[in-house]
């Protein structure tokens, strides 16, 4: 089993520009979510989903949407980046919510310059 | 609001001493979950350990323990005679009520040989 897959691993974009993070889980797992990590900030929690088809906001969802079109992929897009959007976004999944452990995708390196 | 302090940003120590991360929690659930996370300097996060509310039980795994008091909302990790392997960044992270994991701003460990 590969797990959680994020695409892809590194990107630059200029400021204005958009693209789509794609995640995808083969653990048959209800949650997703995406994180961002900061230096000195940890990991925070941008947008959710407890199924296919919904999608919920968490700590820091501006500047960013999401969608749940099928199970085992979580889509995460930025329509018009800008450089406060420089982060390495984690994609994690679990099998349902609270006690569930999440397991994490390799993570992805976006810069916007 | 749920949330997790680890007020330690970073740690440095010699191959073979021990070390404490220390994490300190805020929530108003009564049960809730704990846990802790790696990040070693490859980058994905690593399940450490999860515990629920309801058991206070130190638990030991080969060189690391856990001390869980709900007295003073603490979840502190130790690291037993400790290696150049275990330098990474460790997250404590909370969830209760169902909700998403929130996270600590970690805890940079670096092990010197």
């Amino acid at each position: 089993n590969a797990g959680v897959t994020q695409t892809p691993k590194f990107r630059v974009l200029k400021t204005g520009q958009s693209m789509t993070l794609l995640c995808a889980q083969d653990m048959n797992h209800e949650y997703m979510y995406w994180y961002r990590q900061d230096p000195g900030m940890g990991l925070r929690l941008i947008h959710y989903s407890v199924g296919e088809g919904t999608t919920a906001k968490g700590e820091v969802p501006d500047g960013y949407n999401v969608s749940r079109l099928k199970k085992q992929n979580f889509l995460l897009g930025l329509e018009s980046a800008a450089p406060s959007q420089t982060s390495v976004y984690f994609c994690a999944s679990s099998y349902g919510g609270t006690p569930n452990e999440a397991f994490f995708g390799q993570g992805t390196r976006l810069t916007v310059v | 609001a749920q949330k997790v302090t680890q007020a330690q940003t970073e740690i440095s120590v010699v191959e073979k001493e021990d070390v404490t991360l220390d994490c300190v929690y805020e929530t108003r659930d009564t049960t809730y979950y704990l846990f802790w996370y790696k990040q070693p300097p490859s980058g994905e996060l690593v399940f450490l350990i999860r515990r629920n509310s309801f058991d206070e039980q130190n638990e030991i795994s080969g060189r690391y323990s856990w001390n869980f008091q709900k007295s003073t909302s603490s979840f502190n990790f130790t690291i037993t005679a400790s290696q150049v392997v275990d330098s990474a960044v460790y997250f404590c992270a909370l969830s209760g009520g169902n909700t998403p994991l929130v996270f600590g701003k970690g805890t940079r460990l670096s092990v010197i040989a």
